[in-house]
């Protein structure tokens, strides 16, 4: 089976732009979760999607944004780029997500983004 | 204080030796404990969960949770150079926005061959 994947890996912007990553579950898992890790943070949790909702979201503004599409797959989306936006964003997949009890979440690769 | 903590470590031990990772959560409703493993430059990767109060072993890992005392330990008996990785802990917590999963920093282990 299929892993999570995740694109673009890499990419590269400036400030003030905007930016889509894109993220694809493992075949039959409905929840995607995206992170944010930073040298600094650590790993943090933005927001997560189930069956094109969203159902659970971090502390993070309003510049990130989501969605997910009936096929499961997802894209989070970040507006007005900071310098401080700069990580490493990941996405995982699981088969019911954060309810109830969280159920294994497998990540992708993550999409390594810098902002100059 | 954070919602997960762990020492950064790193945590050095020699092969053949028994690592033990501590990590302290602050949500006392929390029911759901994750330990990952993440290699330099790459994603984490799960290495076991556990929900119950004890023991739980999986190969050369063994993960503990005390809810009384809201800690959850791994430890990595027979430890080998390529156990050489960030271990991250992650609580699932109930939060008014939703469920979420809660990191802790990580412990960096380095096994000396």
């Amino acid at each position: 089976k299929a892993g999570v994947t995740q694109t673009p890996r890499y990419l590269i912007k400036t400030r003030g732009q905007q930016v889509t990553l894109s993220c694809s579950p493992i075949s039959g898992h409905r929840s995607v979760s995206w992170y944010q890790q930073t040298p600094g943070q650590g790993l943090q949790f933005l927001f997560e999607y189930f069956s094109e909702t969203q159902r659970n979201k971090g502390n993070f503004p309003g510049r990130f944004s989501g969605r997910q599409f009936s096929n499961s797959r997802s894209e989070m989306n970040v507006s007005t780029l900071e310098l401080g936006d700069s990580a490493l964003y990941l996405c995982a997949s699981s088969l019911q997500g954060l309810a109830g009890g969280t159920d294994t979440q497998y990540f992708g690769p993550g999409t390594r983004l810098t902002v100059l | 204080q954070k919602e997960v903590e762990q020492n950064s470590g790193p945590l050095s031990v020699p092969e053949g030796a028994i690592a033990s990772l501590n990590c302290t959560y602050s949500d006392r409703g929390s029911q759901s404990f994750f330990w990952y493993r993440q290699y330099s430059g790459k994603s984490p990767e799960l290495i076991m969960f556990i929900y119950s109060n004890g023991d739980k072993e999986d190969g050369r890992f063994t993960a503990q949770l005390n809810k009384a005392s809201q800690y959850v330990s791994l430890l990595i008996r027979d430890s080998q150079p390529s156990d050489s990785a960030t271990y991250l802990c992650a609580v699932d917590m109930i939060k008014a926005a939703g469920n979420k999963l809660t990191f802790g920093g990580g412990t960096r282990v380095l096994v000396k061959p």
